[in-house]
């Protein structure tokens, strides 16, 4: 069974840090493109980054270019999310997802976890 | 960046009717080499994450019923949902993924009638 499972939310003050991980299993995730994702309270879905199967290619928005970095451990089938100088804006659940084929990194996000809640708040 | 933008941002619908959902890109999202949209819809019941329906704008994901079908190319496509069932009761998302950054629409409500 492909199951993705987040973890390391929780309430931060405005400019901390925080270090969101993503356990994968059911699946060969060193061939995966990953991808986290949030969505803001009661607001849409803003992709967020993504990491190629190699880590060769990684990819930011614009909104967390420099705060956030991606990574994975291809061992350890787990990809984490480091985000630094957190804003309120920066509230949201995040979720990580697989791209549905692997390899390409052009694709739809298949499988998505259940996400983990971040608080910005002072 | 692409802009995705769905219309009616809600819709009621009755039980057994169709719903119809429009998303449209700011610039094609069509591939001339690989002939294909990079378009997806996703369904997104609350408090759950969201799912794969649609993938290259009219290919329905495994497993996901027959009512639920995509359309169009370019710039404009629509997700219906035929002979709605209380099930679907939803937010539905279009999102592109031919240029980064992936963009998604901001989302239809779909209800009962």
């Amino acid at each position: 069974q492909v199951r993705l499972v987040e973890s390391g939310g929780g309430l931060v003050k405005p400019g901390g840090s925080l270090r969101l991980s993503c356990a994968a299993s059911g699946f060969p995730f060193n061939d995966y493109y990953m991808s986290w994702i949030r969505q803001a309270p009661g607001k849409g879905l803003e992709w967020i980054a993504y990491i190629s199967s190699s880590t060769i290619y990684i990819k930011y928005a614009d909104s967390v270019k420099g705060r956030f970095t991606i990574s994975r451990d291809n061992a350890k089938n787990s990809l984490y999310l480091q985000m630094n100088s957190l804003r309120a804006d920066d509230t949201a659940v995040y979720y990580c997802a697989k791209d549905r084929v692997a390899v390409t990194g052009l694709d739809a996000l298949d499988v998505w976890g259940q996400g983990t809640t971040v608080t910005v708040s002072s | 960046d692409i802009v995705m933008t769905q219309s009616p941002d809600s819709l009621a619908v009755s039980l057994g009717e169709r719903a119809t959902i429009s998303c449209r890109s700011s610039q094609n999202v069509f591939f001339t080499t690989t002939n294909k949209n990079y378009l997806a819809w996703y369904q997104q019941k609350p408090g759950q994450p969201p799912k794969l329906l649609i993938h290259w704008a009219s290919t329905r994901f495994s497993g996901v019923p027959d009512r639920f079908s995509g359309s169009g190319s370019g710039t404009d496509f629509t997700l219906t949902i035929s002979n709605l069932q209380a099930e679907d009761v939803a937010v539905y998302s279009c999102q592109q993924y031919f240029s980064i950054p992936w963009t998604f629409g901001q989302g239809t409500k779909v209800e009962i009638k």
